[in-house]
């Protein structure tokens, strides 16, 4: 079945980066995408970046893809006390329409 | 960015009585809505695919006749946990899909449910 892995914990100093690690074992995703859960709320969308892409930067966002070996990352810039939150990565097949498969989160602590 | 919102927040009800929770596109048509629960501390697992006007679509394991869902417009989805036991205490969260921008999926604040 698919799976989809991420360490559970990062701590990282304010104004450091933050690197948040994802990996996946269904070779035929579409999609990759990262959301950010803070206490009791739902899912933001923070990005996502098509499987034939190996790179995309939004602002203080960069994701990595690496295909081949079905490994993604998230590298926050500059991680401010309101970047603490956990961290899923999410793979679909064929798009948004389809269902997602999420990881496990990674919680990340951003300590002053 | 589209919205998604979920009603109620927060729910305490007695065990063996039904609850209904109900996830609203604010400001798109949503074709397509899924039903998630998130157990403390861990991940989001699928529930069910839910199409305006069909039947949902269950995952394995989940219970269709426990967690009756109905999508009967474009801009709404309802989940109704029914006879609920203390184990069906778990976060719930929907999403939905416009069928536009076919690669976003955007999703509710999500609902606490606790059976007592």
């Amino acid at each position: 079945g698919e799976d989809v892995e991420q360490s559970l914990f990062l701590s990282v100093r304010e104004g450091d980066s933050s690197v948040i690690n994802c990996t996946y074992t269904d070779s035929s995703s579409t999609y990759l995408y990262w959301y950010k859960q803070e206490p009791g709320a739902g899912l933001q969308l923070l990005t996502y970046i098509f499987s034939n892409m190996d790179m995309k930067q939004d602002q203080r966002l960069t994701v990595l893809l690496n295909k081949k070996d079905k490994h993604l990352s998230l590298r926050i810039a500059d991680t401010q006390t309101g970047d603490s939150a956990i961290y899923f990565c999410a793979e679909s097949r064929g798009g948004g329409g389809n269902k997602l498969t999420f990881g496990t989160g990674t919680q990340l602590k951003v300590e002053l | 960015g589209a919205v998604v919102s979920q009603h109620p927040s927060r729910v305490i009800c007695k065990s063996g009585t039904s609850v209904k929770i109900e996830c609203r596109s604010l400001d798109f048509q949503a074709t397509t809505m899924f039903w998630y629960r998130q157990f403390p501390k861990q991940s989001l697992m699928l529930m069910a695919t839910s199409n305006e006007g069909s039947k949902a679509t269950y995952e394995q394991g989940v219970e269709k006749d426990k967690f009756l869902i109905n999508h009967a417009s474009l801009t709404l989805s309802t989940l109704t946990v029914t006879s609920a036991h203390p184990e069906d205490s778990s976060f719930y969260i929907c999403s939905a899909n416009s069928g536009v921008s076919n690669e976003k999926l955007f999703f509710g604040s999500g609902t606490q449910l606790s059976v007592l």
